[in-house]
């Protein structure tokens, strides 16, 4: 139900957009996450978008650097990051709250972002 | 910020009954949330508000929580089982949502 996309190598201090398509139900209605597992790491949450976009927050290991957004139209997702480091490399995943919230009820497979120092 | 404390790792036996713990402080005044994570899988919610069962997931798999520490309990484990488990709550203070480190179970 969710497939990220945009994931890819990339030099320190560049820019990477990451997609997250949801199919089925509007991203509007639900809040979405964006989680990220570094290699050989756990899982770390790195930012949260709430029902119609109207709220974000962010680790503080990315805020300033990171910007999650939503696309209603093509019903997607988007993690948008600049300043990349190399500590930003890692799967990503998108991550859907359960409509209880704070737990994450689905998510997607994933796609690397590979940053070189 | 709030931090969630799990063992690295824990290992059982087929069909004996693993329990792995996640500390926090007064992390009962909290609802905790359980992922199982193979490697190359996304990750899968198995219990949510501490004790939970999302659809399909197993009745061997449960939950509970109380003072400082939160436990997931697998009876009768299997082989699939096999994986790391992770803890995760919601942050009051700073909104943030909030992983425990994860711990590792092995079937042996």
């Amino acid at each position: 139900q969710l497939a990220e996309s945009g994931g890819g190598l990339v030099k320190a201090g560049g820019s990477l957009r990451l997609s997250c398509v949801a199919s089925g139900d509007s991203v509007n209605d639900y809040i979405f996450n964006w989680v990220r597992q570094a290699p050989g790491k756990g899982l770390e949450w790195v930012a949260y978008i709430s029902t119609y976009s109207t709220y974000t927050i962010y680790a503080d290991s990315v805020k300033g650097r990171f910007t999650v957004s939503k696309h209603n139209s093509k019903n997607s997702l988007y993690l948008e990051m600049n300043s990349l480091r190399a500590e930003d490399t890692g799967i990503y995943y998108c991550a859907r709250d359960t409509p209880r919230g704070a737990a994450f009820d689905v998510w997607g497979q994933g796609t690397m972002v590979t940053v070189s120092s | 910020s709030y931090v969630l404390t799990q063992p690295p790792s824990l290992s059982v036996a087929p069909g004996e009954t693993a329990r792995i713990t996640c500390g926090g402080d007064n992390v009962g005044s909290k609802n905790v949330h359980w992922y199982q994570h193979k490697s190359g899988q996304a990750p899968l919610l198995v219990i949510y508000y501490d004790s939970d069962r999302p659809s399909g997931i197993p009745e061997r798999f449960s939950g509970s929580n109380s003072e400082n520490t939160a436990t997931l309990t697998i009876t009768r484990v299997e082989a699939g089982d096999e994986a790391d488990y992770y803890c995760q709550v919601w942050d009051r203070t700073t909104e943030h949502r909030v992983f425990g480190g994860g711990t590792k179970l092995t079937v042996l």
